[in-house]
Order: C-alpha cells, then structure tokens, then sequence
C-alpha cells in the first residue's frame, strides 16, 4: 500500500490559518471516516491532535480542525501560533484492516 | 494514568536477531489494541502491524509481513517486536501506540520510541 500523499511543507505567519492536504485513494480516506492527525515535535513521540476526521481528543487546541471530501483529507490550524511549528502527519483506516500515514508535512511559522 | 513503557536502545549487527518490547500501565491491557510504527532517520512515520492482546491476533502491513513479527505476553502486560534477521535498512525509531476505545486506527497514547540501530 503506498503512503498517503501530503505536501512536504507548509509556512504561515502568525495569526494566519493554514491548510495540510492529504491525498489517499477510494480505498483508504474515500472509504472510511477514519482519518486521524498527528503533531511531532522533534525527538518526541506522535501526538493525535484529530481523530475520525474531525474530532478533537480533549486538550487539543479549537485551533486545529479536519475536513474530508472525496478522496482527501485536510487539517487546517487556525490562529497560527509559533508552538504549532512541527511535524503534521496524516493516516487513515484502509480496506484491507491496516494504516497508512501519509509522508509528514513540515509546519512553519514565519 | 496509561503509559507505554518501552525498552532501551539497541545496536546490533545485519544478521543478528532481535525482540523489542512495550509494557503497558495503567490501563487493562487485554482490551486494547497495540500497534507498532517505525520511524527511519529523517523521515516519515510507517504502520507495521498492530496486534490485540486478549488473543494475540494480529495484523501486518503488506510491507512488513514477514518481516518482523508482533507478538504478546498478557501475563506481564507487554507487547513485543521481533527480528529473526536484522539489516541496515532496519534501523529506525520504534513506538509502540495504543488506539481510542475500541478503534484501531488512531493512536492517543504512545511509548516512548525505541531506536535501533544495525551497523557491521
């Protein structure tokens, strides 16, 4: 199965709202609603910022939020803030009852 | 409070075996799925399999089946993975992650990481 296919960077300024795209197929994103979102910080473990496309496990910032049409998925954080510079990586539930994360998206702010 | 507790870093050379593991607290570890994911150096997050320890089946990803192999011991609370035959290419970050309720697909607690590293 091949990786879900997200941009390898995006920058914004503070205050400003940013959109991750993560492209997968009929097969993963298109079919289920099982798409979640990870923050990494360097040398530290993935954090779930959102689940099952739009669901903010408690704690998580109202600043994050995901949507999903077709085949894709997107996570747009609002408000940038210089704490949310990171790593953001997408996954999501495929028909063949496993995962697959998308390549990582390097977030920065300006 | 649920934790992830995993073992400590290794060196190893191509060819030698080895099995990594991830204890669980604070939780009841048979009614919750564990999943393993490699990060290489510099690079992205990979799903390799995930098992359920109330009856130790498991799935892998096509990429790693074969590979390495998930297994369970619920008597001490701990997961593990194994190598029979370690490569270079084998050397990475391991978290071991334990999904929301009864999903297997998101991840809200993870273990430290586990890095491997296979050199001659």
């Amino acid at each position: 199965q091949s990786a879900l296919t997200q941009p390898a960077s995006v920058s914004g300024s503070p205050g400003q709202s940013i959109t991750i795209s993560c492209a997968g197929t009929s097969s993963d994103i298109g079919a289920y609603i099982y798409v979640s979102w990870y923050q990494q910080n360097p040398g530290k473990a993935p954090k779930l910022m959102i689940y099952d496309i739009n669901n903010r496990p408690s704690g998580v910032s109202s600043r994050f939020s995901g949507s999903k049409s077709g085949n894709t998925a997107s996570l747009t954080i609002s408000g940038l803030q210089a704490e949310d510079e990171a790593d953001y990586y997408c996954s999501s539930y495929t028909s063949t009852s496993t995962v697959v994360f998308g390549g990582g998206t390097k977030v920065t702010v300006l | 409070e649920v934790q992830l507790v995993q073992s400590g870093a290794e060196v190893k050379k191509p060819g030698e075996s080895l099995k990594i593991s991830c204890q669980g607290f604070g939780y009841s570890f048979t009614n919750y799925w564990i999943a393993w994911v490699r990060q290489m150096p510099g690079k992205g997050l990979e799903w390799l399999g995930i098992i359920y320890p109330g009856d130790s089946g498991a799935t892998y990803s096509p990429s790693f089946r074969g590979q390495v192999t998930i297994s369970v011991d619920k008597s001490i609370n701990t997961a593990y993975l194994r190598w029979t035959s370690l490569k270079a290419s084998d050397t990475a970050i391991y978290y071991c992650a334990r999904p929301r309720g009864s999903s297997t697909n998101c991840y809200d607690f993870w273990g430290q990481g586990t890095l491997v590293t296979v050199s001659s």
